[in-house]
């Protein structure tokens, strides 16, 4: 398994509303990533996991919370967002947060907050 | 500051001509450098990266230290070839590493 699995693809919910995106690998990566994009816009890296621990928090808003339960799995719940936080989220992993190694994407998550 | 500059927004060739997508970076010491591409409707993937060396689907980039540069180049485009193309520099800060994206260039080869 070479892929980065995101579910769900689409995503629709109020501002009230808890929600979780899940992100999955099978390749033994030991460091993951959550970026958000917005259209015709690059990646912002939010989140950094390595080896489940969170090391990189780029300022992102507690009304997303991240979540490494394994190394496989990465979590991103979100509660009481805004409409400006509609965007493409993606999720990457690669084998260690260093230097030297490519990422590997997943098709990402596409939200929209009504 | 330390950013990733792609000067186009959009590139467009004829199929057959050369192709340079151009990157600048203004970090101190040497980033590590990528290149990915964003085919419509598919998800981002890794094209090649400065320390390799390699050359995939046709393309090369060298870095130039001097001029701080890291262009995608490749002799003949082809019609597939169109896509978003983002540099990306690998940089060690204060809170850790992280890989950050230039703003990206469409590549649209025309026939």
């Amino acid at each position: 398994d070479t892929e980065v699995t995101q579910t769900p693809k689409h995503l629709v919910m109020g501002m009230t509303n808890k929600k979780s995106l899940k992100c999955e690998q099978h390749m033994g990566h030991r460091a993951m990533y959550w970026y958000k994009q917005k259209a015709k816009k690059p990646p912002e890296l939010m989140f950094v996991y390595s080896y489940e621990k969170l090391s990189i928090n780029e300022s992102v808003p507690s009304r997303f919370s991240p979540e490494c339960p394994n190394s496989s799995l990465l979590n991103l719940h979100l509660h009481a967002l805004q409409p400006e936080d509609s965007a493409l989220y993606l999720c990457a992993s690669s084998q260690r947060a260093g230097s030297n190694y490519g990422y590997t994407f997943g098709s990402g998550t596409r939200l929209t907050v009504v | 500051a330390q950013r990733v500059t792609q000067p186009e927004k959009l590139l467009s060739v004829f199929k057959g001509a050369p192709v340079e997508l151009k990157c600048n970076y203004s970090y101190s010491g040497s980033p590590e450098l990528f290149w990915y591409v964003q085919y419509s409707r598919q998800r981002l993937q890794l094209l090649l990266r400065h320390i390799s060396r390699e050359s995939i689907k046709g393309f090369t980039a060298d870095l130039n230290k001097g001029e701080t540069s890291f262009h995608l180049k490749k002799p003949f485009a082809q019609e597939e070839d169109s896509a978003m193309y983002y540099c990306a520099a690998y940089i060690l800060t204060g809170g850790g590493n992280k890989l950050t994206f230039g703003t990206g260039t469409q590549l649209k080869v025309e026939l």
